[in-house]
């Protein structure tokens, strides 16, 4: 069955890093695109970056641009986020969800339709 | 970026009952919307995708609706799993969004 992993969340100072890494299983990893989407405590759900199969498509919301790089090695079925500069609205369980095999394409860039399996997250507290 | 606005939240009601949430889109998002459940401290659910279509495994009490900007999801005899929060999620517009949620507690 699907699975997926996340690790790398903890507690960080403002202005630190962080690597998260999310293991997949169950599936053809490199057939699908992957994303980060995240939670901040007792708040709804915040897309945050994505990936497509070959990394030919990548994108991050606005509130992370410049700050968080999204990157996948397909041959270890994993998929991570960089994120640096962090800030405490940053603080937030990060969750690695599948996307769809094939992307929406509008405008030149090509996205996930939607996210169909999702790990248990791990907690990013930014915090001094 | 598109707004989807949720109503009502959050929502009481009793097992048994018929319950119906509404996601409403501040531009025309086609039938490019899916819904989602999540259970406290747990990860999001896909049950419904495209406005209408169920996922795979997912009970046929759900259902879902709508085109345009206005949008239903449905259940239609609430089970006692079924107390949670549900989010609307849109992908017709870059980026894509996510309604407030719902939260569904039991009355």
């Amino acid at each position: 069955q699907v699975q997926l992993v996340e690790s790398g969340g903890g507690l960080v100072k403002p202005g630190g890093s962080l690597r998260l890494s999310c293991v997949a299983s169950g599936f053809t990893f490199r057939d699908y695109y992957m994303t980060w989407i995240r939670q901040a405590p007792g708040k709804g759900l915040e897309w945050v970056s994505y990936m497509s199969p070959s990394r030919s498509y990548t994108n991050n919301a606005d509130s992370v641009q410049g700050r968080f790089t999204i990157s996948r090695d397909n041959a270890k079925n994993s998929l991570f986020l960089q994120m640096n500069s962090l800030r405490v609205e940053d603080t937030a369980v990060y969750f690695c969800a599948r996307g769809s095999r094939e992307g929406f394409c509008s405008g030149g860039n090509c996205y996930p339709y939607n996210f169909d399996f999702w790990g248990l997250g791990t907690l990013v507290t930014v915090s001094s | 970026d598109i707004q989807l606005t949720q109503s009502p939240s959050p929502l009481s009601a009793s097992v048994g009952d018929r319950i119906t949430i509404t996601c409403q889109a501040s531009q025309s998002i086609k039938t490019y919307l899916n819904w989602y459940q999540q259970k406290p401290g747990k990860a999001p659910k896909l049950l419904i995708f495209d406005a209408a279509n169920l996922e795979t495994g997912v009970p046929s009490r759900f259902s879902g609706s709508g085109s345009g900007t206005e949008f239903t999801f449905t259940i239609s005899s609430l089970q006692f799993e079924d107390f949670a929060t549900y989010y609307c999620q849109q992908y017709a517009h870059f980026p894509m969004t996510f309604g407030q949620g719902t939260r569904l507690d039991i009355k």
